[in-house]
């Protein structure tokens, strides 16, 4: 165990539904970052969260849309998703304010968009 | 931006040879990097990181790496390959304006009996 629990561990939706991905992390870190994993790809930064505060966006459209109540917890809100949506995504975390921060990820969301 | 790239998708290797999985880096500054390993239906681990100091760098589970300055190099090792090492591998640079890492596409390692 990594100390960072995704759930569910798999999803299938359909275009029109709304879910909700949830990250937790047990190891009082205070960065939280999600990412989109697709095969043949590199791994894709979506946001990233600092002491509760986005401090990334890469472009993400906006049927994604993240929360973070508080430095253990986020969730990756999804709506209207699009079939290339379909893939797995990956929540980690760090301590920020170390000059080398090590990420630790969850087992992620396999999301499949029918 | 800081990137790094990894020329292959797959390496195929004979349980108790020895390992190489390559990457290069593009960077402004000095770089840290950071091998990260997956294993099927897991999430990354982290398994050894450069920030400065020895070239060679030495991580979880036998795996070391060597940093080459000149050849922007930071290619991932081991002496003895397992079976049991099989799974994805990725490389890592720290971005710039922040604690985000960029990551390689992947290269697949496959150790034979």
């Amino acid at each position: 165990e990594t100390g960072v629990t995704q759930t569910p561990r798999h999803l299938v939706m359909g275009m029109t539904n709304k879910k909700s991905l949830k990250c937790e992390q047990h190891l009082g870190h205070n960065a939280m970052y999600w990412y989109k994993q697709s095969a043949k790809k590199p791994l894709e930064l979506m946001f990233v969260y600092n002491f509760k505060e986005q401090t990334e966006n890469n472009s993400v459209p906006s049927r994604f849309s993240p929360e973070c109540p508080n430095s253990s917890h986020l969730f990756l809100h999804l709506h209207t998703l699009q079939p290339e949506d379909s893939a797995l995504y990956l929540c980690a975390s760090s301590q920020d304010g170390i000059a080398a921060n090590i990420q630790y990820f969850g087992a992620g969301t396999r999301l499949s968009v029918l | 931006a800081q990137s790094v790239a990894q020329p292959e998708d797959q390496v195929n290797v004979a349980e108790g040879n020895p390992l190489t999985v390559k990457c290069t880096y593009s960077v402004s500054g000095n770089p840290y990097l950071f091998w990260y390993v997956q294993y099927p239906n897991r999430g990354l681990q982290f398994l050894l990181k450069y920030i400065t100091g020895d070239n060679l760098v030495k991580g979880s589970y036998g795996f070391e790496a060597e940093f080459n300055k000149s050849q922007t190099s930071f290619h991932l090792k081991k002496p003895s390959a397992l079976v049991s090492d099989s799974a994805l591998y990725f490389c890592a640079v720290r971005d710039i304006d922040g604690y985000a890492l960029n990551f390689g596409k992947g290269t697949s390692l496959l150790v034979t009996p």
